[in-house]
C-alpha cells in the first residue's frame, strides 16, 4: 500500500517565520504534489515535481517554494510566514504519466 | 484551460434515499475524471476514475461528453457515506484539477 507521510500534523508558527513542511513517500513515484485544502475553495495546487530538481508552479504559488533533492521527499517552504498561509496543506504522489494521486493525511498549518 | 464546477456545498439525504452529486467540467481535450473522497479524519482518497468503470461502494459515475459532466450516483444511500466529495480532472500533464467539494450528510 502506498504510504505517503507528512511531517506533522499541526504545525503553529508565527508571522515572519521561514516555515519547512516535509513529505516522504515509499512508491519510488515520480510526480509529487503540495496543495492547500481551504473550506468551499477546495483543493489549489500549489507546485508539484515530475522529477528530482524539477519543480513546476501550480496555481497558486505565491509566497511559496519547493525543493526535491530526492525522489522520495518533496519539501514546502513558506519563506515568510502570513497569516493568509494558514490553511490545511496536503501533499500527494504518483506514477509519471498517470493517476491516481495519492495523499497524505495532511498538515494543518496555522501562522498567529 | 481545464476547469471542475461542483455547483452544490451540501447534500442532506435519509439513509436509503438516491443520492447524486453533480460535476461539470470544461477541458479541450480528451480528460479523464476522477471521484476522490475524504471521510472524516481521514486523508483524501480515490473513491473512482471514469476510465475503469466500476462501482465502488454502490457508487458509479459515467462521462457524458456531450453535457461534459461526471455525475456522482448512489441508488441508496448509507449512513457511513456521510463524508466530502472531490470531483477531479488529470488533463495532459498529470495535473489534478479539483472542483470546490461537496459534502454529503446522510441522516438516519
Amino acid at each position: 500500500d502506498v504510504k505517503v507521510t507528512q511531517s506533522s500534523r499541526y504545525l503553529v508558527k508565527r508571522t515572519g517565520e521561514k516555515v519547512f513542511l516535509e513529505c516522504v513517500q515509499d512508491m519510488d513515484h515520480e510526480n509529487m504534489f503540495w496543495y492547500r485544502q481551504d473550506p468551499g475553495l477546495g483543493l489549489r495546487l500549489i507546485y508539484f515535481s515530475y522529477d528530482v530538481k524539477m519543480k513546476e508552479k501550480g496555481d497558486i504559488p505565491e509566497g511559496y517554494s519547493v525543493s526535491r533533492e530526492k525522489k522520495e521527499r518533496f519539501s514546502l517552504i513558506l519563506e515568510s510566514a502570513s497569516t493568509n498561509q494558514t490553511s490545511m496543506y496536503l501533499c500527494a504522489s504518483s506514477w509519471a504519466g498517470g493517476q491516481p494521486q495519492h495523499f497524505g493525511d495532511g498538515t494543518r498549518l496555522s501562522i498567529l | 484551460a481545464q476547469r471542475v464546477t461542483q455547483p452544490e456545498k451540501l447534500l442532506s439525504v435519509f439513509k436509503g434515499a438516491p443520492v447524486e452529486l453533480k460535476c461539470n467540467y470544461s477541458y479541450s481535450g480528451s480528460p479523464e475524471l476522477f471521484w476522490y473522497v475524504q471521510y472524516s479524519r481521514q486523508r483524501l482518497q480515490l473513491l473512482l476514475r471514469h476510465i475503469s468503470r466500476e462501482s465502488i461502494k454502490g457508487f458509479t459515475a459515467d462521462l457524458n461528453k456531450g453535457e461534459t459532466s461526471f455525475h456522482l450516483k448512489k441508488p441508496f444511500a448509507q449512513e457511513e457515506d456521510s463524508a466530502m466529495y472531490y470531483c477531479a480532472l488529470s488533463g495532459a500533464n498529470s495535473k489534478l484539477t479539483f472542483g470546490k467539494g461537496i459534502t454529503l450528510s446522510v441522516r438516519p
